[in-house]
């Protein structure tokens, strides 16, 4: 299996918004509703932040939702801040009963 | 709480055997999935496979299948990721993370904090 495809870099300004998709196919985010996002911190375990497509875990900020539209997950960061500058990784449940993380995308601050 | 605690650091020399452990505390072992996931140095998450404790069910995937095994141990709410030969290019972090109740779908809600595994002769 193919890993999820991401852009490699997104930038905002504090206050902002930013999307990352997520593209996958037929066999993982297009098939199911199984899409997670992690965010991770240089040096750091990665934490999640969306599950199954749009549901935040206690204790993560509102201003991260989750989407999707056919084979392709979106993860939307609102009102950005210095904070959320980070690896942000989406993951799918596959149809062989497995996992797939995307590429990886670098979110940057300005 | 729940919390995944790994195993320390490991230098190994190419062809070595190696076994790393997640001990998992504050829930029921047996009823989650835990999943492991390489990290190489200065990339992305890759994902290896995941387990069922409570019936040692485990899937892999294709890029890793025969290249490792995974295992638990119930008893001691212990999962384990093993190299019978390793190769300098095993040089990464590996995370374990416990994954959804039941089933091996949905988020990895939980991650332990990573073990260093340098392979170089």
């Amino acid at each position: 299996q193919s890993a999820l495809t991401q852009p490699a870099s997104v930038s905002g300004s504090p206050g902002q918004s930013i999307t990352i998709s997520c593209t996958g196919t037929s066999s993982d985010v297009g098939g199911y509703n199984y899409v997670s996002w992690y965010q991770q911190h240089p040096g750091k375990a990665p934490k999640l932040m969306i599950y199954e497509v749009s549901n935040r875990p206690s204790g993560v900020s509102n201003r991260f939702s989750g989407s999707k539209s056919g084979n392709t997950a979106s993860l939307t960061i609102s009102g950005l801040q210095a904070e959320d500058e980070a690896d942000y990784y989406c993951s799918s449940y596959t149809s062989s009963s497995t996992h797939v993380f995307g590429g990886g995308t670098k979110l940057t601050v300005l | 709480e729940v919390q995944l605690v790994q195993s320390g650091a490991e230098v190994k020399k190419p062809g070595e055997s190696l076994k790393i452990s997640c001990k998992g505390s504050g829930y029921s072992f047996t009823s989650y999935w835990i999943g492991w996931v390489r990290q190489m140095p200065g990339k992305g998450l890759e994902w290896m496979g995941i387990i069922y404790p409570g019936d040692s069910d485990t899937r892999y995937s294709p890029s890793f299948q025969g290249q490792v095994t995974i295992s638990a141990d119930k008893s001691i709410s212990t999962a384990y990721l093993q190299w019978s030969s390793l190769k300098a290019s095993d040089t990464a972090m590996y995370y374990c993370a416990r994954y959804g109740k039941l089933l091996p779908i949905g988020g990895a809600s939980n991650w332990g904090q990573g073990t260093l595994v340098t392979v170089s002769s």
